[in-house]
C-alpha cells in the first residue's frame, strides 16, 4: 500500500518556467490537499479538493492552479515560477467528504522545489 | 501574525525521560488541536488530537494536555525513545474564520540514547 505518492521529489526551475507537481493516493480518500512548508514556518494550505471535480482555495493560492483529475489524482501547477515559490510541497489526502481539517490527513514525502 | 506558536525550535531529552513539547495559540475560535510528527525526507504523520471539550487525551506513551484559559497545549512523551526523534507540529482549527487548519512552525525533538 503506497499511500500518497508525489512526483518529482526534487526539482529546480528557472524563474518564469512552468511545471506540474503530481500527486496520487490509493486509499480511496475523498479529500486531497496541497501544502507548502517554508523554513521557520508551519505548513500552509494552498488548495484543497473535497471531491472529484471540485477545488477550493486555501491560505496561499496565488501563483498556483490545481486539477482534481479523478478521485486518485490531484495535481498542482505553477504557470510562471517565481523565487518566492521555492519551498517544500506536500500533498495529503483524508477520508473527509468536505473540508474537515480535524480528520487525520495522510501526507506524501514532499517535493523540494527551488526556483532560481 | 502566527496564530499557532511553537516557541522552542528544538528540544533534547535523555532516553527514558519525559519529553514535553509546548504550543500556544492566539485565536479563541480554535476548538480542535492536532499533533503531527515528521521524520526527515518524509511527510508528516498524525500523532494525536484533542477537542476543546476535553483537557487531556492519552494514547499509549503520548498525552496531550489542553489549557483553554491559557490558550496553551502540550504534548508529553513518556518514556522518550530514540525513535521519537523527529519534528513535531502542533495544528489547530475551529469555526468561521478559524476553520482552516493552522500549523505551528514545529519543534525538533532529539532523544539521546
Amino acid at each position: 500500500n503506497a499511500g500518497v505518492t508525489q512526483t518529482p521529489k526534487f526539482q529546480v526551475l528557472k524563474t518564469g518556467q512552468s511545471m506540474t507537481l503530481q500527486c496520487a493516493q490509493d486509499m480511496n480518500h475523498n479529500s486531497m490537499y496541497w501544502y507548502r512548508q517554508d523554513p521557520g514556518m508551519g505548513l500552509r494550505l494552498i488548495y484543497y479538493s473535497a471531491s472529484e471535480g471540485t477545488t477550493d482555495k486555501g491560505e496561499v493560492p496565488n501563483g498556483y492552479n490545481v486539477s482534481r483529475l479523478n478521485k486518485r489524482e490531484f495535481s498542482l501547477r505553477l504557470e510562471s515560477a517565481a523565487p518566492s515559490q521555492t519551498s517544500v510541497y506536500f500533498c495529503a489526502s483524508s477520508e473527509a467528504v468536505s473540508y474537515q481539517p480535524n480528520t487525520e490527513a495522510f501526507f506524501g514525502q514532499g517535493t523540494r522545489l527551488t526556483v532560481v | 501574525d502566527q496564530q499557532v506558536k511553537q516557541n522552542s525550535p528544538s528540544l533534547s531529552v535523555q532516553e527514558g525521560r519525559i519529553s514535553i513539547l509546548n504550543c500556544d495559540y492566539t485565536n479563541s475560535m480554535f476548538d480542535y488541536f492536532l499533533w503531527y510528527k515528521k521524520y526527515p525526507a518524509e511527510g508528516p504523520t498524525f500523532l494525536i488530537s484533542i477537542s476543546s471539550i476535553k483537557d487531556k487525551n492519552e494514547d499509549g506513551r503520548f498525552t496531550v494536555f489542553l489549557n483553554k484559559s491559557a490558550k496553551h497545549l502540550s504534548l508529553h512523551i513518556v518514556p522518550s525513545q530514540p525513535g521519537d526523534s523527529a519534528v513535531y507540529f502542533c495544528a489547530a482549527s475551529g469555526t468561521g474564520s478559524a476553520r482552516q487548519l493552522t500549523f505551528g512552525s514545529g519543534t525538533q525533538l532529539t532523544v539521546l540514547p
